[in-house]
Formats: C-alpha cells, structure tokens, sequence
C-alpha cells in the first residue's frame, strides 16, 4: 500500500467553479501535509502547509486535514484559468530528515 | 525562486553511457534531496543529503550514486544509463534546523532521455 494515495484526474472545471482536490495516507505517524502546485514543465512550488487537523486558509485556497480519517484535502474557491497545474499533496513525519511522501498529482484544468 | 538551479536542463544519452546531474544552491541549506517524476508514479526519492559527504538512499536508489563534496552541490550519477531512467529529475532543498515547519523547495528540473 502506498503512503499516499491521490486520484490523478484529470479533473476539468469551468472559471469560478469551487474546485475539491483530495488525498488518503496510511500512516498516522504523519504529522505535516503540504500541497505543492506544478506547473507543466516546472518544479513543484509549496502552495500550502498545515501541521494539526483543521483548515488553514490563504486566499482563494484552504487546505483541510482530517487525522481520524486520514484525509486531507484542498479546496480553492473561485478558480481561474491561472489555478490550470498538477496538485500534489505530500506528507512527512516530525523527524528532521523530513522525507517527503508523495501522491501521485491530479491534474486540474480551469476554462474559461 | 529558492536559489536552486539544475544542470544540465535537458539531456539526450544513449544506453550504457555515465551521466551526471548537477544541483546547486545559494542558501547554504543542509538538506539536499534527489527525485525522479514519472507518469503514474510522482515524485519519488532517490537519494539524499544531510550534510558534506552525508548521503543516504531513497526508495528507488538503483542504478543510481550521489556525491556531495560541498555544502551547494549535490550530484547525481546514473554509472550507465537505461531506457528505464528516461525521466525527469528533480533537486529539493531544505533548511533543515528543526522538525517543524521548515519544507522542501524544489529546482526547475532536468529532463533525461535515454535511447
């Protein structure tokens, strides 16, 4: 079983829709999930960081994290053309090392 | 932009042949770390740095060798390249201080092809 499982879409919304992107992990030594965004012929950048349960907001983007169901999710309201990349979550342990584990990118598509 | 830069951007080998990747940073960062991304699979770890001459393996370390003699450069060596490697590789950085919120910020790539 992977660590992280994320469904790769692809995933096609019109401008301004609410768009929900999803991932499950398997380990609950998980402590720290992120969500990079990449796009097409880029390296990934860190869109968001959240470390406990909750939702954590920045913008047009929230990231949720439920540890008693081991689901984490982000959603980005009123998407543009612009928010068009690979989202990948990842998620690490507390150690320093900080070993990334990925799932695999869904691919997000936002028309206009 | 995290200071990273990636050498060579793009690469075409051929089977049996060495090639060596370049990763270089400017943020005196301790923690250096190798990926490869393929369709299907996202990013998997390679090999990894933790200091000068501190290295460890990733999860698909095969066939693969790093080097880091300095604090900014971490190389990555394929002995003799295989179709299989055909992919693109990606460096990540991290500061590396503590356990808390400290993440990995990744280089532009490199895209390998192997025929």
């Amino acid at each position: 079983q992977k660590e992280v499982e994320q469904d790769p879409g692809p995933l096609s919304v019109p401008e301004g829709a609410i768009v929900s992107l999803n991932c499950t992990y398997s380990n609950s030594a998980f402590q720290y999930f992120m969500w990079y965004r990449q796009y097409s012929r880029k390296g990934p950048e860190l869109l968001m960081y959240t470390y406990s349960s909750g939702n954590k907001e920045d913008g047009r983007f929230t990231a949720q994290v439920d540890k008693s169901s081991k689901y984490i999710s982000l959603f980005i309201r009123d998407s543009q053309p612009s928010d068009s990349a690979t989202y990948l979550c990842a998620v690490r342990r507390g150690s320093t090392l900080g070993r990334l584990y990925f799932g695999r990118g869904t691919q997000l598509t936002v028309w206009p | 932009d995290a200071g990273i830069t990636q050498s060579p951007r793009h690469k075409v080998t051929e089977t049996g042949t060495p090639v060596t990747l370049r990763c270089h940073q400017t943020e005196n960062h301790r923690y250096m770390y190798w990926y490869r991304q393929d369709p299907g699979h996202g990013l998997r770890l390679i090999h990894y740095s933790y200091g000068v001459k501190d290295t460890d393996k990733g999860e698909v370390s095969d066939g693969y060798s790093v080097s880091r003699s300095k604090t900014e450069d971490f190389l990555l060596t394929l002995e003799s390249a295989t179709s299989s490697q055909t992919s693109v590789y990606f460096c990540a950085i991290r500061e590396g201080l503590a356990a808390s919120y400290n993440e990995q910020f990744f280089g532009p790539g490199t895209r390998l092809t192997v025929l």
